[in-house]
């Protein structure tokens, strides 16, 4: 099936670092690409929605220039998360649309864990 | 109101038990349902897709009523690696992100 591999699964920082997330669909195009944000004990949030060549939709609340998203390929979706403070700890998934615009199946990338010193 | 909303449990069961969870909607266009499964610090995996008619997976019934904007899901003969987080997920419409519920935790013990 449909996978979407993400890099790196967790990662440590300073605060005031930048860190970036990659997210690779394999063996398949991902036109679209979602990015979740998950607090312990919370829900995903949507963060943002990612379309091959052109700019990421996001949504109320998150800070497009804090959370830089590049979409510049059907395979690849990063997520930078700059100058990194200790409330941005927290885990980032991707999810990519598997198949033509109008499916609902998605599949997720394994999750990356942010903790931010 | 949240867009979906879950009783978060936690679920705490005996092997061989019965379980149901249940989770409301608030936007009545929506179009997709869903039920995920989440384990500790892991990425949420489809569990079953939710139809209206009510659908059956081997232990797993899950039911819709769009009248009520009510989803269930129901466990039967719970196994000890059922334990997980299960997520109510709603979309509104084909190719838009879909839109989980914060979850309802299941511990089944031996």
């Amino acid at each position: 099936g449909a996978v979407v591999s993400q890099h790196p699964s967790w990662v440590i920082c300073k605060s005031g670092t930048s860190v970036k997330i990659e997210c690779r669909s394999l063996d398949f195009q991902a036109t679209t690409m979602f990015w979740y944000r998950q607090f312990p004990k919370q829900s995903l949030m949507l963060m943002a929605t990612s379309n091959e060549g052109s700019k990421a939709t996001y949504e109320q609340g998150v800070e497009k220039d804090k959370f830089l998203i590049n979409h510049a390929s059907l395979t690849l979706s990063t997520l930078t998360v700059t100058s990194a403070h200790p409330e941005d700890s927290s885990f980032y998934i991707c999810s990519a649309r598997v198949g033509y615009r109008d499916t609902n199946v998605l599949t997720f990338g394994a999750g990356s864990r942010l903790t931010v010193l | 109101r949240k867009e979906v909303e879950q009783d978060p449990g936690p679920f705490n069961v005996p092997e061989g038990a019965t379980v149901a969870f249940n989770c409301t909607y608030s936007n009545s266009a929506s179009q997709s349902f869903f039920w995920y499964r989440q384990d500790c610090r892991k990425e949420p995996k489809l569990l079953m897709s939710v139809y209206s008619s009510g659908n059956e997976d081997g232990r797993f019934t899950a039911q819709l009523n769009r009248a009520s904007q009510y989803i269930s899901l129901l466990i039967r003969d719970s196994k000890l690696s059922d334990s997980a987080t299960y997520l109510c997920v709603v979309n509104a419409q084909a190719g838009t992100a879909l839109i989980f519920g914060k979850g309802t935790t299941l511990s089944v013990s031996s």
